[in-house]
Order: structure tokens, then C-alpha cells, then sequence
């Protein structure tokens, strides 16, 4: 079964909304990515936040982490059109070396 | 810099065939992942290869091999080809490895008939 599950699977929002999506994992990890795929770019890495940090940002992106609920949220504010994507997380777990994908979460944002 | 390249980006094979795949990382990583996406099971992980020795590997059966050149490029095969190969096969390169920030090709789309 996948580390990672991103909650909701799919998410439809206007522009210029706040989109929120969320993941879930099992074991305890070293690292916690996002990942972005679209037809037109392929997969892009959006952030990495480490175990031992809570919150990062980037531009728009928001990540925070609970490890005591092995959790992890993306927050995308004043989304655009151009937000239309799959969103992945991806976790390696202790010990481990391999980033293991959820399923992700299908985002579109109607201009 | 340029990116991440594979090729061919498209292929049609028939069943029992092999085939093999390219990826150009980007210039100066040495760490090299091959990932299979498909609908079902999503993205997983097949094997990460780092400085031409294989680092790590996946849930794969030994059909799935690869090997990595001393410019870091990267080649993966698939030998006696089933149904259920077909896949969108995705290359990622690294500086620091598989579970840091990875830069992934645009894959190469396999057909198995």
C-alpha cells in the first residue's frame, strides 16, 4: 500500500480561492515532498520539508507538518487556472532511501 | 541548464519483447531514478542509480533492470514485455538522491499489444 494518501482525490475551486490538500502517512519519515503534475510541464517539485521542521513557504505554497498525526497539508492561496494539476506527496520513511507516492489529489481551478 | 531527457518518448511493443529506455540526467547529477505510473497503482518507484552502482530498488521483478554510464546517463530494460507494462516510465534526476529534490523527464509512454 502507498506511504502517502493525499485527501480530498479531487478538488474543483474558482480562481482566486485557497486550495487546501492534505496527506497521510504510516511510518516515520525523514523528508516530506510535494510534487505537481501537469500534461504541459510533467511532474515539478514544489517543496521539501524535513521531520524536524513544522512549516516552509514558497511564493503562493504553504507546506506544514505534524509528525505526531503523520500529516502533512498544501495550501495554495489565490489560486490561478494555471494551479490546474495532480498534486503528490511523497515520503521516505525512516531508514529508508526510497520516496514512496500517494495517489494524489486532482485539482481544478475554473477561471 | 537543460533538463531532464528521455527517449523515445513514445513506443508500441508486442508482448514477450524487450525494450530499453533512455534518460539524460541533468548535468552534474549523479543520482538517477526510474519511476513506472499507471493508473492503477500510481507512481512507484523501480530502482535509483547513483554514481553508475545501483543505490536503491523497488518492488519490481528482475525483468525491470537499468544501468547508469560514467556521464550519468541512464538506460532501463524491460525484458519479456506483459500487458501489464504499460506505463508512463518517468526519469528523475538528483543531485543528493531519490529522497531530496528530484527533476523528472517528460517519460516515455510504453504500449504493450
Amino acid at each position: 500500500s502507498q506511504q502517502g494518501e493525499e485527501d480530498p482525490q479531487a478538488l474543483s475551486i474558482q480562481e482566486g480561492e485557497n486550495a487546501t490538500m492534505n496527506c497521510s502517512y504510516k511510518t516515520s519519515i525523514n523528508n516530506l515532498q510535494w510534487y505537481r503534475q501537469n500534461s504541459g510541464r510533467g511532474l515539478v517539485h514544489l517543496i521539501l520539508i524535513r521531520s524536524n521542521e513544522r512549516e516552509k513557504h514558497s511564493g503562493r505554497l504553504r507546506v506544514t507538518l505534524d509528525t505526531s498525526k503523520k500529516s502533512s497539508s498544501l495550501l495554495i492561496t489565490a489560486s490561478r487556472a494555471a494551479d490546474t494539476a495532480s498534486y503528490f506527496c511523497a515520503t521516505d520513511a525512516e531508514g529508508s532511501y526510497i520516496p514512496t507516492f500517494g495517489r494524489g489529489t486532482s485539482l481544478i481551478v475554473h477561471p | 541548464k537543460a533538463g531532464v531527457t528521455q527517449t523515445p518518448r513514445y513506443l508500441i511493443k508486442t508482448r514477450g519483447q524487450q525494450v530499453t529506455l533512455s534518460c539524460s540526467p541533468i548535468s552534474g547529477h549523479r543520482s538517477v531514478s526510474w519511476y513506472q505510473q499507471t493508473p492503477g497503482q500510481g507512481l512507484q518507484f523501480l530502482f535509483e542509480y547513483f554514481s553508475e552502482t545501483q543505490r536503491n530498488k523497488g518492488n519490481f521483478p528482475g525483468r525491470f533492470s537499468g544501468r547508469q554510464f560514467s556521464n550519468s546517463r541512464s538506460e532501463m530494460n524491460v525484458s519479456t514485455l506483459e500487458l501489464g507494462d504499460s506505463a508512463l516510465y518517468l526519469c528523475a534526476s538528483s543531485l543528493a538522491g531519490a529522497r531530496y529534490e528530484q527533476y523528472f523527464g517528460p517519460g516515455t509512454r510504453l504500449t504493450v499489444t
